[in-house]
């Protein structure tokens, strides 16, 4: 299948801080691409859904201001944790989709711990 | 979005078919039956996905009732690397993944 790629896949930061995690699609185009948030034992929570050249779409009870998502070109997309604090440490995963109505496939998942 | 119901957990012998049941009574005619799995702390992986007809790939079976209103993921010969949380998804028109609680399968050596 095709090949999502996510970076980091830990990061540590200090409160108050702000991380970015990169998204990228290696051999395909991404038209769209998912943003999900999964706490330990939980399951996927989408967070947002973004396509190429255009505001994102948050989910409801998502901060846009504090999860900022850019999706400049069909391969890429970041998440950027803007004043990261204790409870943004979770697991986060990127998926990225061709055309509408197919599989998605996912990246491997950033798992981010603010102290 | 169609919302589907799975048994939260399943065991299989290694070796054996390992059969995981989807409920999805409100999908719509248009909308695919997506399954994928996780194993512990990595992302998601697709394995196949169906409209009406069966599917088959590499990895798994996909039955479809006639109606629609459920399917079945079969695992032919289960492994232990097999172990994980299988997710039915419903591919609505918003074409969002929506994950619901899945099933932990674990095989059994």
């Amino acid at each position: 299948g095709a090949v999502v790629s996510q970076h980091p896949s830990r990061v540590i930061c200090k409160s108050g801080t702000s991380v970015k995690i990169e998204c990228r699609s290696l051999d395909f185009q991404a038209t769209t691409m998912f943003w999900y948030r999964q706490f330990p034992k939980q399951s996927l929570m989408l967070m947002a859904t973004s396509n190429e050249g255009s505001k994102a779409t948050y989910e409801q009870g998502v901060e846009k201001d504090k999860f900022l998502i850019n999706h400049a070109s069909l391969t890429l997309s970041t998440l950027t944790v803007t004043s990261a604090h204790p409870e943004d440490s979770s697991f986060y995963i990127c998926s990225a989709q061709g055309q509408l109505n197919t599989e998605a496939f996912f990246g491997q998942g950033t798992r981010l711990t603010v102290v | 979005d169609a919302k589907t119901t799975q048994p939260p957990s399943m065991d299989c012998a290694e070796g054996r078919a390992a059969n995981l049941p989807c409920n999805h009574s409100t999908i719509s005619g248009n909308e695919y039956v997506y399954w994928y799995r996780q194993i512990h702390s990595q992302g998601p992986q697709y394995i196949i996905h169906g409209l009406k007809n069966n599917e088959t790939n590499e990895m798994a079976s996909l039955i479809i009732t006639e109606d629609r209103k459920s399917s079945t993921l079969i695992l032919p010969h289960a492994t232990l690397r097999d172990t994980a949380v299988y997710y039915c998804i419903v591919l609505s028109g918003t074409y969002k993944y929506i994950f619901g609680t899945g099933t932990r399968l674990k095989v059994l050596a």
